[in-house]
């Protein structure tokens, strides 16, 4: 079974932290992605990388970075949290053209 | 850009009634993916539909593809309470690297 891994599942940072997410896949998957999920707003889309070192922006990039210097890790990257960042965050993997599968999701609170 | 919408958002139902989901899409792709979300869990795969006039059935769904339409359908057949869920579809782009997801229809089954 493809596993997509979060390493955090709830965390807590207070405002003009830097938050690191990691997300771990194990089926040498080519692309990743990164999702916020507000109420009401379904999933949007923050970053994808589709290989290596290689990142495209998604709808909603502001505020927001990330890093992928192994193909089998994706991270989100908030260089200075703020509290309307306070979302569910859920990575996923997917090898081009087939199902994609997500993480089980980071719950992040910004005070 | 690519703009995914469904409807109805809310969906209050009673046990044993059939209803749809529809999800519309603006630009041209030949994938579309239906998941499921249970409270506080990440999403699950449904289905995948891959080309004009896909039909899968699993259980008391069933979905459908219309790329002329830029639509699909989710089908629910006599519902029962296990089925109260989010429901997303998602979209990929036609270099299918990236993928854009509806705001989700939140199902609730009533005895």
């Amino acid at each position: 079974d493809v596993k997509v891994t979060q390493s955090s599942r709830y965390l807590v940072k207070r405002t003009g932290e830097k938050v690191f997410l990691e997300c771990v896949q194990d089926m040498d998957h080519e692309n990743m992605f990164w999702y916020r999920q507000d109420p009401g707003l379904g999933l949007r889309l923050i970053y994808f990388s589709y290989d290596v070192k290689m990142k495209e922006k998604g709808d909603i990039p502001e505020g927001y970075s990330v890093s992928r210097e192994k193909k089998e890790r994706f991270s989100l990257i908030l260089e200075s949290a703020s509290t309307n960042q306070t979302s569910m965050y859920l990575c996923a993997s997917r090898e081009q053209g087939n199902t994609i599968y997500f993480g089980e999701g980071s719950w992040l609170t910004v005070v | 850009e690519l703009k995914v919408e469904q409807n109805p958002l809310f969906l209050s139902m009673q046990e044993g009634k059939n209803y749809t989901i529809y999800c519309n899409y603006s630009t041209t792709s030949d994938r579309l993916y239906w998941y499921r979300q249970d409270p506080g869990k990440s999403l699950e795969s449904l289905f995948v539909l891959l080309s004009n006039g896909a039909v899968k059935q699993e259980g008391r769904l069933m979905a459908s593809l219309d790329t002329k339409a830029r639509l699909s359908t989710l089908h629910i057949t006599a519902a029962v309470h296990d089925l109260s869920a989010t429901y997303f579809c998602a979209v990929a782009r036609y270099n299918n690297n990236d993928m854009r997801f509806g705001a989700g229809t939140r199902l609730t089954v009533k005895p």
